[in-house]
């Protein structure tokens, strides 16, 4: 167990639907990270918060969102789903603003399947 | 062309033999990192670095800083080292703090 908690482990929708990612960092880290695995993409950056507030974005769909709440956990919200958007979703945490000192520990991902 | 080049992409290896994997990048980085995926979809960061060599195990990573390249190395390879293992880095170029560029990876299998 990496401390990183990200449900659900799988997630199976229809197009269109939306669907919302949870990710609970490691204790202490105020960081949360999110990436996207695709087969024909990689791992892409999607977006960081910092002590909830937005910190960096990258290759984030608009029909993506997120959050990171009070207690420090973080939502990714997809939207208007298409076949496309069907990949592994990675949540990452860190102790602080930027990974370049710590590191970053990862979540176990969660899997989505849009049919 | 990719910031981030792995090579090989794909490794096959007797169990015992030394391996290594290479990652080239172009862009300016304030740290690279290894990481492993098990079949299982799961990430663990197993290095990060900004100069020179680190040492975990049977694994060991260097990287020149000069060259833009960096190696992971596993002495006495073994089955249980069977993973894909992806080469990110972090570049220092501004608003990109938690940006990490990410190679292809190299899927590794070790034969018994």
């Amino acid at each position: 167990d990496s401390g990183v908690t990200q449900t659900p482990k799988h997630l199976i929708t229809a197009t269109g639907q939306r669907v919302t990612l949870r990710c609970s960092p490691r204790s202490g880290d105020l960081s949360v990270y999110w990436y996207q695995q695709s087969l024909d993409q990689g791992l892409q950056f999607l977006i960081q918060y910092y002590n909830g507030e937005e910190r960096a974005k990258g290759n984030i769909l608009e029909r993506f969102s997120a959050q990171q709440f009070p207690d420090l956990h973080s939502e990714l919200n997809l939207s208007s789903l298409e076949l496309g958007d069907s990949a592994l979703y990675f949540c990452a945490s860190s102790v602080g603003g930027t990974a370049r000192s710590y590191g970053y520990t990862f979540g176990s991902g969660t899997r989505l399947t849009v049919v | 062309k990719n910031e981030v080049e792995q090579s090989p992409q794909n490794l096959t290896a007797q169990e015992g033999e030394f391996i290594t994997i290479n990652c080239s990048y172009s862009v300016g980085i304030s740290a690279l990192h290894w990481l492993q995926q098990h079949p299982g979809g799961g990430i663990v960061s197993l290095f990060m670095l900004s100069s020179g060599k680190k040492k975990h195990g049977r694994l060991i990573a260097t990287i020149n800083i000069q060259e833009k390249h960096s190696s992971l190395h596993i002495t006495a390879s073994h089955p249980r080292d069977s993973a894909v293992y992806i080469c990110a880095v972090s570049p220092n170029y501004g608003g990109s703090q938690g940006n990490l560029i990410f190679g292809k990876g190299t899927k590794l299998s070790v034969k018994p």
